[in-house]
């Protein structure tokens, strides 16, 4: 079954420091994955998406990830964080399927804060 | 091009009452999908509608259901509330629901039963 793992459930990191959130995925054939942001009290915004081909893609706010389907992987980068940026980040794999459409399998979030 | 809407914002039931979430998806879109959030559970899919019809449905009791409208819009429905249906409900909406296609996902509804 499709699995997705975000292995960090609270980071901390400094106002313009760089940033690097882990996401494990489980999934047979070529993953669709994606990258969502949830500010407190607020649904979920769309950082970026993998289909195929350029394994590194760039997303909104500065953030972009990279796909390495040897380790199974997404993780999601900004070179340089602003306290704005702090929120729980969601990796997503589409389920995949005729019979698992509309879908999304989300890991457990992992909650960033950015220290001034 | 407007968002995703969902009413209402927040709702409070007590154990036993039932209740109606609304979901209105971006123009154009005929997928939605509804998923419950929780801080145990985190984000579960609940089901998702398509054309007026539930194409997939996750691993939910009975009484939560749905449906959705000539107009793509959708409501979820629950009965017979118990305390541990207390979560922010959201719904996203995407074309035509594949695994490639994006979602979108709306504000989302905080349910608390009491």
């Amino acid at each position: 079954a499709q699995s997705v793992t975000q292995p960090d459930i609270h980071i901390t990191v400094s106002e313009g420091a760089s940033l690097e959130l882990r996401c494990n995925y489980s999934y047979g054939a070529t993953p669709y994955l994606f990258w969502y942001v949830q500010s407190p009290g607020q649904g979920l915004q769309l950082l970026l998406k993998y289909f195929s081909g350029d394994t590194l893609v760039q997303g909104i706010k500065g953030f972009e990830a990279e796909f390495k389907r040897s380790q199974s992987s997404f993780n999601l980068r900004k070179p340089s964080v602003h306290w704005s940026d702090a929120a729980e980040y969601f990796c997503a794999v589409g389920a995949g399927g005729s019979s698992n459409t509309g879908k999304l399998i989300f890991g457990q979030g992992t909650t960033l804060q950015v220290k001034p | 091009k407007a968002g995703v809407t969902q009413t209402p914002r927040y709702l409070i039931k007590t154990r036993g009452q039932q209740v109606t979430l609304s979901c209105s998806p971006i123009s154009g879109h005929r997928s939605v999908s509804w998923y419950q959030q929780t801080p145990g559970q985190g984000l579960q899919f609940l089901f998702e509608y398509f054309s007026e019809t539930q194409r997939n449905k996750g691993n939910f009791p009975g009484r939560f259901s749905g449906r959705q409208f000539s107009n793509s819009r959708s409501e979820m429905n629950v009965s017979t509330l118990e305390l541990g249906d207390s979560a922010l409900y959201l719904c996203a909406s995407s074309s035509f629901g594949d695994s490639y296609n994006e979602q979108f996902f709306g504000p989302g509804t905080r349910l608390t039963v009491l």
